[in-house]
């Protein structure tokens, strides 16, 4: 079946350090991936996405490699602010199926 | 433009009582979806609506029923309220159909219903 997992949280980094959030997959076919964020008390935005193998996502910052060989979708920023404390979640959907798959999410604080 | 809306923000039920939950979008998307968001399980599918007048199960529809009243509103509806639906309910909305590759829309988040079942 489909699945992905997240690195367990919480993480706490000081302003300025390196992010990795790890996220690995399970999927039938050829997923697109996802990273949305849920700041405190909000919906989940779209932070980036990936719809094929090699396609690198990004925004605000923020990077993520679609990696088929490793099946991984990993997040990194290279410098992170107190603004970017939140949750981040990893997600899928199986171009074969009709089902969005999220992980558990990792909490991220950034303390100045 | 105030994208997903959801009402209410807050819900305490007693075991066996019933609500709905609204939801409505300004944006003119096809598809619309309700979530379950519980501690250590990240958010579930419960129900998505491709389009006007369709509805699908997701992968934890047990226990409720949704309506997609016209494009702009998804409902769900809990009949008998159970101390395991506690969760925060969050709905959303994409631009293209569901299963036409409208799942790799992006989707819009409302900012969610804490329902708590008592």
């Amino acid at each position: 079946g489909n699945s992905v997992t997240q690195m367990e949280g919480p993480v706490t980094l000081s302003e300025e350090a390196f992010l990795t959030i790890n996220c690995t997959y399970t999927a039938t076919g050829y997923p697109s991936l996802f990273w949305y964020v849920q700041y405190p008390g909000e919906g989940l935005q779209l932070l980036l996405k990936a719809t094929k193998a090699d396609d690198k996502g990004s925004n605000k910052g923020f990077e993520a490699t679609y990696r088929k060989e490793t099946t991984s979708f990993h997040l990194e920023k290279g410098s992170v602010q107190v603004s970017d404390s939140a949750v981040y979640f990893c997600a899928l959907v199986s171009n074969t199926g009709n089902q969005f798959y999220f992980g558990t999410g990792t909490s991220l604080t950034v303390i100045p | 433009n105030a994208g997903v809306t959801q009402t209410p923000k807050f819900q305490v039920l007693k075991t066996g009582q019933s609500m709905t939950l609204q939801c409505a979008q300004d944006m003119n998307h096809n598809s619309m979806y309700w979530y379950r968001q519980d501690p250590g399980m990240g958010l579930r599918l419960i129900y998505y609506s491709a389009s006007e007048g369709t509805t699908d199960k997701g992968e934890v529809p047990n226990g409720y029923n949704v309506s997609r009243l016209n494009k702009r509103e998804f409902s769900l509806r809990l009949e008998s309220a159970a101390p395991s639906q506690t969760s925060v309910y969050f709905c959303a909305s994409s631009e293209n159909p569901a299963g036409t590759g409208g799942w790799t829309d992006t989707q819009y988040f409302g900012p969610g219903t804490r329902l708590t079942v008592l």
